[in-house]
């Protein structure tokens, strides 16, 4: 079936505006995840969403950022007032259940925050 | 907190060079262990994955990696790497103790084979 999808790919904004990013997890996986990817460096993990339980966001760097799940399906990140050091690529990852298993990765959205 | 060290940032061969990328987890435990790549323009791809069982895991295109728990290591190795095997490649675990929730990567490895 299909993958995981996001979008926009890519996005350029100017620094203080708000961004939203957005989250197609792979159908039926009710785990979804948020990661940054900032260059040169590995992935940063942000927010974990499991069917209906609260979200752990111990990830979230600052309160600007904040993501929701609509209906256990799709995923909204948000990050206001944008920072230059916000710019990096935002993944999304799915995954079938909680517990062992493997994660499945979207494209990712770059994000430039000029 | 569990980190992910990968020892390489950047490697370069030439194709049928063998190839050996280091990775080590910090603390022991119940974990999971993944080696993901990302091909240039691509997505992150899973290329294998240890759960339990044999420590010897293989995956596709002729990787393969071996987790030695005595040494908080799992280490990817392919015997002759290819132009194709040009990526980026990621080495994560997630714990049992925190429900397999969170996937910890390393900085990564970049890759470049030359013919």
């Amino acid at each position: 079936g299909a993958g995981v999808s996001q979008s926009p790919s890519n996005k350029v904004t100017e620094k203080g505006k708000d961004v939203e990013l957005r989250c197609d997890p792979i159908s039926g996986h009710t785990a979804l995840y948020w990661y940054r990817q900032s260059l040169g460096q590995g992935l940063e993990f942000l927010i974990y969403f499991q069917g209906n339980s609260a979200p752990d966001k111990s990830g979230l760097p600052s309160d600007r950022f904040s993501a929701e799940r609509t209906g256990g399906s799709v995923s909204t990140l948000t990050i206001q007032r944008t920072q230059q050091e916000d710019s990096a690529v935002y993944l999304c990852a799915s995954r079938r259940s909680q517990g062992a298993d493997t994660q499945y990765f979207g494209p990712g959205t770059r994000l430039t925050v000029l | 907190a569990q980190s992910v060290s990968q020892h390489n940032h950047h490697v370069i061969l030439s194709e049928a060079a063998s190839l050996e990328l280091g990775c080590n987890y910090s603390y022991g435990g119940t974990v999971n262990l993944f080696w993901y790549v990302q091909y240039p323009g691509q997505h992150l791809q899973l290329l294998l994955k240890y759960f339990s069982g044999d420590p010897l895991v293989k995956g596709i295109k002729g990787f393969e990696a071996e987790f030695i728990k005595s040494k908080f290591s799992f280490n990817l190795r392919k015997p002759s790497v290819q132009w194709s095997d040009t990526a980026e490649y990621f080495c994560a675990v997630n714990e049992r103790k925190s429900g397999y929730n969170k996937l910890i990567f390393g900085a990564g490895t970049r890759l470049a084979v030359h013919p």
